[in-house]
């Protein structure tokens, strides 16, 4: 069965710290691997990973994808109040299926 | 503002109730989906209409009617459902569906409770 899996489930973190989220998948055939961040409701777009070894970046946000380990970090350093939000990871695989992890719920205090 | 909207934002439905989900995408998309979020599990895709044709559903219960009458407009009609229908259902649009790498635009969802 195809699956996502992101790690932690959740984590509280200060203004200013870096934090990792994980993003494991099993996926047959494996096409794309993209991030979102859920605010309140909408999830909102932050990158596209098709290819191995090439970081993504936008501010103080970046991701990675490894194919061979089958899997994606996102990295926000310097973390701040407004980057509370869960972040969610899916994968497309060649079946036309956008697979979605359960999620990171991220919490920064002040 | 994703260029997708939904409503309502809130829905309390009674059992027998019969109630419709709402979703416009301001894109020029050509694909929408719904898909339904429950608490602390993975968003769970219920039906994908490709200019206007259905083209995945997703073995839910017909007490979920999907319509597109257009490329630009989704409904859910919602009828008998039960109290683990709960969730926050989510709209979706894309440029078009063929799992090529497609980014998905989201609605800011409907959150469904049923009583």
């Amino acid at each position: 069965e195809d699956k996502v899996v992101q790690s932690p489930l959740s984590l509280v973190v200060h203004e200013g710290d870096t934090v990792t989220l994980n993003c494991s998948y099993e996926v047959t055939n494996f096409r794309s691997l993209l991030w979102y961040k859920q605010e309140k409701k909408a999830p909102t777009f932050l990158f596209m990973l098709t290819s191995s070894g090439i970081e993504k970046k936008s501010g103080r946000l970046s991701s990675i994808l490894d194919k061979k380990e089958l899997f994606s970090i996102l990295n926000i350093t310097a973390t701040q109040t407004g980057d509370s939000a869960v972040y969610l990871c899916a994968v497309w695989w060649y079946g036309n299926k956008l697979v979605f992890g359960a999620g990171t719920i991220l919490r920064v205090k002040s | 503002e994703t260029g997708v909207t939904q409503t309502p934002r809130h829905l309390v439905m009674g059992m027998t109730n019969k109630k419709s989900l709402k979703c416009e995408q301001h894109l020029g998309h050509n694909a929408m989906y719904w898909y339904k979020q429950s608490a602390k599990k993975p968003l769970e895709l219920m039906f994908v209409y490709n200019f206007k044709e259905q083209t995945e559903n997703n073995s839910v219960p017909s007490r979920f009617s999907p319509e597109c009458p257009n490329s630009s407009h989704l409904f859910l009609h919602l009828h008998t459902l039960q109290p683990e229908d709960s969730a926050l259902y989510l709209c979706a649009s894309s440029q078009r569906y063929y799992g090529t790498n497609e980014k998905l635009f989201f609605g800011s969802g409907t959150q469904l409770s049923v009583l």
